[in-house]
Formats: C-alpha cells, structure tokens, sequence
C-alpha cells in the first residue's frame, strides 16, 4: 500500500540530548512537511521541502532540524536547543509544491524523560 | 500571515442530528481549504476540500460551503454516528501553495 510511515510511534528524550524522527513516503511526492501538535491544539508547521537537497523553515522552526537527501525520506531532528520538546509530530506529503492535499503519517509522539 | 480561527471547540450532538464546524481566515488570496478528521493516536485524514472557484462541494453525508467575500467555510455533517466521533480540523493554503495553516480544531462527540 502507498502511504506514509512515521517511526517510532513513542520516542523519550533526555536532557541535553538531539533525537531523530523518521518519515519515510512511497507515493513519489515530491513535497513533504513537518507539523508539531500540542494537547488541543491545531497543527504547526516545523520545515517544508518542495524538492530533494531543499528545504524551507515553517513558522516555528527553532531548535529543529531536517535534512532532504532522498525523495522519499525526510528525517526531523529535535535538538537540545528546543526547550519545549514533548509534543505529537506529523509529517505529511504532497505530490508537488501547490498541489493538494497532503497526505499525512500517523505521527510521532515525543516526550521528555 | 494566514490566521485561520475555528469553531465551536466542542460539539456535542444526538445521533441523526446535523453538525456544522465554522472557520474563518484573514488571507484573502487562499485558494484552497481542506477538512481534516483525527482519531485519537493517529494522523488527520481527508475528508472533504474545496477550491475558491466553487461555494458548495458535498460528498455524501458530508459538505463544505465556501464564502469568499465573508473570508468563511463551513463543515456539515448530517445523519451524524457514533463514528463521527473525532477531532476536526479545517485548514487554509497560501497563495504561494507551500503552507496550510490551521484551525485549532473542533471535538466532535456524537451520542448514541
């Protein structure tokens, strides 16, 4: 089946230290997208990529990382400079920049040890 | 930037009744807005869109109604059940085509 496939479901971080979400996609999209969740809240956007080897800071970008070397990979880092890290993580996809709608995983729930 | 508001943050409703989710948004040039469902633990799934040339699109129990000049959209549920049951969020893209913003979202409780 074509999907989207978030890992782990559960993730813990210490203090001080960076973790890696994966999302990985097998629906040849080119864009894909990181958005933070927290309890009650709507979706926020982390990073877009529209293409491989680019990508593009959403509206709450600090203390993340991402990187875009293959089409159907788009790992997110959460580095130690996010202070506020416990949240649910969703990434999603899109065939190309403006084409619609995205598809999303089923997220990645991150919490604090 | 985009500024999308939803409401009500609860519903709460019988089963068979109708149930309409409100949003309004401030960026003008938006084009498209999709609707979202998300069960508990998992990814929001599509259910319905609609583009800015139309004002109504359905698809069978479910429809959206779009205002542009009013800058609001509507999510209607009818013959709701107990499967309705979920958190909804409604979303605006940019005219650029590279952000969705959304709504924070309405709990849909559907009683038997």
């Amino acid at each position: 089946d074509g999907g989207i496939t978030q890992s782990p479901k559960y993730l813990f971080r210490k203090e001080g230290q960076n973790v890696t979400l994966s999302c990985e996609q097998n629906l040849n999209h080119d864009a894909m997208y990181w958005y933070r969740q927290d309890p009650g809240q709507g979706l926020r956007l982390i990073y877009y990529s529209q293409i491989v080897n680019d990508f593009q800071k959403g509206d709450i970008a600090e203390g993340y990382s991402v990187s875009r070397e293959k089409k159907e990979s788009f790992p997110l880092t959460v580095t130690s400079a996010q202070k506020n890290p416990t949240a649910f993580y969703l990434c999603s996809s899109s065939a190309s920049q403006g084409e619609q709608p995205q598809h999303f995983g089923d997220g990645t729930r991150l919490s604090i040890l | 930037g985009e500024n999308v508001e939803q409401h009500p943050s609860t519903l709460s409703v019988q089963e068979g009744d109708s149930a309409v989710i409100k949003c309004t948004y401030s960026d003008s040039a938006s084009n498209y807005f999709p609707w979202y469902k998300q069960e508990l633990g998992k990814g929001p799934q599509l259910i319905i869109d609609i583009r800015s040339n139309v004002g109504e699109k359905k698809d069978q129990r479910i429809a959206v109604t779009l205002n542009k000049t009013a800058k609001h959209f509507s999510l209607h549920i009818t013959e709701t059940q107990p499967e309705d049951s979920a958190v909804y969020f409604c979303a605006a893209l940019n005219n650029a085509g590279n952000m969705l913003t959304f709504g924070g979202g309405t709990r849909l409780m559907v009683k038997p």
